[in-house]
């Protein structure tokens, strides 16, 4: 069974840009959870979505968006890009709910110039 | 509000045993603990929900203290592959029927032979 994957692995961007993150969730997970991991900080919360709505979100600014597709699929949006966005932005899946185990993929490393 | 996790960091021989400890001010709807080791994604490694229950997995095992709003992993006759970075998440509720999965900053948990 394929796991959680995302893409791309590593992105470079510019202060003010765009950046697109993407994640695929396990099959048959309809949880996808978004977080920020930057150095010395741990996991940081971003974005919940189920069944295809925003379902939490954490401490961060309207710039970090997001949304599910039909298929599950995610993608993270992140708008005006700042220096201190750089990061790994983790994805992870569940079945339902925060009460049963995610299963993270290998992350994007964001690097904002 | 993030679980606060202690210690930071511990440095143990193959075959020592540790404790990892991770407390929150909210009240606990469950816990869970994930390990990261270095350049890799978080992998789950147990949920406790409510009800104090205490669960195992070979030689690593938690505890769930509802009262004390606090969970402890512990790790017996210690392995070099124990090695990593381990998160403590807490569960709580956030209102309109929605929880939040907090995760704590990670111990460093180093094995040397």
């Amino acid at each position: 069974e394929a796991g959680v994957t995302q893409s791309p692995t590593h992105l470079i961007k510019t202060r003010g840009q765009q950046a697109t993150l993407r994640c695929s969730p396990i099959s048959g997970h309809t949880s996808v959870y978004w977080y920020q991991q930057a150095l010395g900080l741990g996991l940081q919360f971003l974005l919940w979505y189920d069944e295809g709505e925003e379902r939490n979100r954490g401490n961060f600014p309207p710039r970090f968006s997001g949304r599910q597709f039909p298929n599950y699929s995610s993608e993270l949006n992140v708008n005006a890009l700042e220096l201190e966005d750089s990061a790994l932005y983790l994805c992870a899946s569940s079945l339902t709910d925060k009460t049963y185990e995610q299963y993270f993929g290998p992350g994007t490393r964001l690097t904002v110039t | 509000q993030q679980p606060v996790q202690s210690p930071q960091a511990v440095i143990l021989r193959e075959g020592e045993d540790a404790v990892i400890n991770c407390s929150s001010s909210k009240a606990l709807y469950s816990v869970h603990w994930y390990r990261q080791k270095h350049g890799e994604a978080p992998v789950f490694l147990m949920i406790l929900l409510k009800g104090g229950e205490q669960k195992g997995h070979e030689k690593i095992s938690a505890s769930f203290n509802e009262k004390k709003q606090q969970s402890s992993l512990y790790l017996t006759a210690s392995q070099l592959s124990y090695s990593g970075t381990y998160f403590c998440g807490t569960v709580t509720y956030s209102g309109a029927g929605s929880y939040q999965l907090t995760f704590g900053k990670g111990t460093k948990l180093s094995v040397i032979p």
